[in-house]
Order: C-alpha cells, then structure tokens, then sequence
C-alpha cells in the first residue's frame, strides 16, 4: 500500500534552516509528480511547492520562492524540501503528498515545524 | 492565484442529515476541483477528484457536482465519522489553492 513517512521538522530559531524529508513506498515513485503542502496551527492548507516525476520541473508558491528547495532522489524514492531563512510564519505542520490525476491523492501523516526564538 | 471561497464556514447538523458545502472560484476552472476530508490531528485525505469522481474506498454517499466557477460537496446520510473539517482544492493552475475549509459539526 502507498505510504509517505515525513521526517526532519522540530524547533527552529528565525534566519535558520531545517531539512525535511519523505519516504515513500508501495508505488513506483519515479512515476509521479510529489507536492509538499503545509498547515499553519488551527489554520487552513496552503501549497508549498511541487516537483515532476523526473526532477526537472519545480513550481513554488510565493510565500516560500527563493528561500525553500524542493528536490527528490528516485533512487532512495524520497522527496525532501530544503527550508532557509525561516520565518516565524512558516509555523505548520509540512505534509508531503504523491500528485495524481490534478490532485494529492495519498499524504503523509506531516512533521511539525516550529520557529521560534 | 485563483481564489477558492467555501460556505459555510460551519454547519450543524443531525446524524441522518443531507447536506451540502459550496465552493467558488473566482475563475474558471472547469472541472479541476477536488475535495478534502481532515479529521483533529490527521493528513487531509481525499474524497472526490475532478468535480465528481469519487476515490477508490470513499463511501458512496459523498458525492460532488459542478463545473465552471461553482461546485457542491454532497454528504447524502450524516454519518456519526463524517462530522469534521471538509476542503476544497482547485487544480486548474499552479498554485493550487484550497478553501478556507467547512466545518460540520453536530447540531
């Protein structure tokens, strides 16, 4: 069965950086399109970024461009999101997600990343 | 961005109960608008693709409708699990954007 195990988030102080990561598995992952989607405490989802099946194309929301990396080994079936210049805004809980048919069909239980002093 | 507006916000309602959640675009989008289910501490888990596809193991009394700029989440038998937090998504252009979200709650 499709699974997706996020690794990686904890407390961080603003201007750091933190390094998560997914695992996936049950499906061939170099078949599909990944998105990372995050959800701020009490708040609602917000899109992060998303990278192709090859690696080659990357979109990135407004709120993380320029300062978040998106990047996947399909050899290690594994996704990560380098994050830079955190914020306290980027508070939330990161969900990774497998892209299928315009939408996230299978998520990941989240990891939670917190930035404060 | 294209902006998603869902309403209500939140609901009451009864076990048994039919009810309905709206979503606006302020674009078209045709029908690339799936829906979301979130339980208290749980990863978003999806219950109907393109408008009105529903996902493999979702019961059959979530449905979905619409086209355009306005589509409905239809819940046909409240069930006493279906009391949680419900999504939009459009999937039209990048970004992809949710709606605020609708609660349901037990009236």
């Amino acid at each position: 069965q499709v699974q997706l195990v996020e690794s990686g988030g904890g407390l961080v102080k603003p201007g750091g950086s933190l390094r998560l990561s997914c695992a996936a598995s049950g499906f061939t992952f170099s078949d599909y399109y990944m998105s990372w989607i995050r959800q701020a405490p009490g708040k609602g989802l917000e899109w992060v970024s998303c990278i192709s099946s090859s690696g080659t194309t990357i979109y990135y929301g407004d709120s993380v461009k320029g300062r978040f990396t998106i990047s996947r080994d399909n050899a290690k079936n594994s996704l990560y999101l380098q994050m830079n210049s955190l914020r306290a805004e980027d508070t939330a809980v990161y969900y990774c997600a497998r892209d299928s048919r315009n939408c996230h069909d299978y998520w990941g239980q989240g990891t939670l990343v917190t930035v404060s002093s | 961005d294209i902006q998603m507006t869902q309403s209500p916000s939140s609901l009451s309602a009864s076990v048994g109960d039919r009810v309905t959640i709206t979503c606006r675009a302020s674009q078209s989008i045709s029908t690339y608008l799936n829906w979301y289910q979130q339980k208290p501490g749980k990863a978003p888990k999806l219950l109907i693709y393109a408008a009105s596809s529903l996902q493999s193991g979702v019961p059959s009394r979530f449905s979905g409708s619409g086209s355009g700029t306005d589509f409905t989440l239809t819940i046909s038998s409240l069930q006493p699990e279906d009391f949680t937090t419900y999504y939009c998504q459009q999937s039209y252009s990048t970004p992809p954007t949710f709606g605020q979200g609708t609660k349901v709650e037990i009236k």
